[in-house]
């Protein structure tokens, strides 16, 4: 079975701070994703990593940076967290497949808080 | 600008009975599409997909339509169960997209014992 971890089930920032939440995948997927899923919006990227140290944004990077330096983990950044970052946050891996559009598997999600 | 749409934020159906949830999109480019079954306080789960050279795909109660020229498709359940209450994202994806998808913003199902 593949195994989507996420660092924190829930989370509370204070404005201004630093965060950083860890993914890790099991299943040595090259493929790696960071969402945010909230009310009325659905699930939208943030960035995503095809490979150790790649990343590619999303449709909505700003305020958010990411790190892949080993092929299992995936970390979320948000430089300087801000109310409007108040979200649940689900980190998804694939595999390249050959030529096949592969499943993507998702982690319990982050709920972040920031006040 | 919303390429994947779902213009039923919610559905309910009466167990046994068929469910019929469904999806809207705007972008050419996509050639496959998924749903995924979210429960509370969980991740997203695959559910079924089909490729754009179908127009139909079934497994078990479950069976995904595809209208490529209206960009539509559909999620049927028949017979709705209780346990399938949860929220649905419609997804797509296009070829050379390094597995990039594209989610609708959901429907969330109940099924009434």
């Amino acid at each position: 079975d593949v195994k989507v971890t996420q660092s924190s089930r829930y989370l509370v920032k204070r404005t201004g701070e630093k965060v950083f939440l860890e993914c890790v995948q099991d299943m040595d997927h090259e493929n790696m994703f960071w969402y945010r899923q909230d009310p009325g919006l659905g699930l939208r990227l943030i960035y995503f990593s095809y490979d150790v140290k790649m990343k590619e944004k999303g449709d909505i990077p700003e305020g958010y940076s990411v790190s892949r330096e080993k092929k299992e983990r995936f970390s979320l950044i948000l430089e300087s967290a801000s109310t409007n970052q108040t979200s649940m946050y689900l980190c998804a891996s694939s595999s390249s497949g050959q030529g096949e559009r592969e499943t993507q598997y998702f982690g319990p999600g982050t709920r972040l808080l920031v006040l | 600008d919303q390429q994947v749409k779902q213009n039923s934020p919610s559905l309910s159906v009466q167990e046994g009975r068929i469910s019929i949830l469904n999806c809207d999109y705007t972008n050419s480019m996509f050639d496959y599409f998924l749903w995924y079954k979210k429960y509370p306080a969980e991740g997203p789960t695959f559910l079924i997909s089909i490729s754009s050279i179908k127009d139909k795909n079934e497994d078990g109660r479950f069976t995904v339509f595809l209208n490529k020229s209206a960009k539509h498709l559909s999620l049927h359940i028949v017979p709705s169960q209780p346990g399938d209450s949860a929220v649905y994202f419609c997804a797509a994806t296009s070829a050379g997209g390094y597995q990039k998808v594209t989610f609708g913003t959901g429907t969330k199902l109940q099924v009434i014992p």
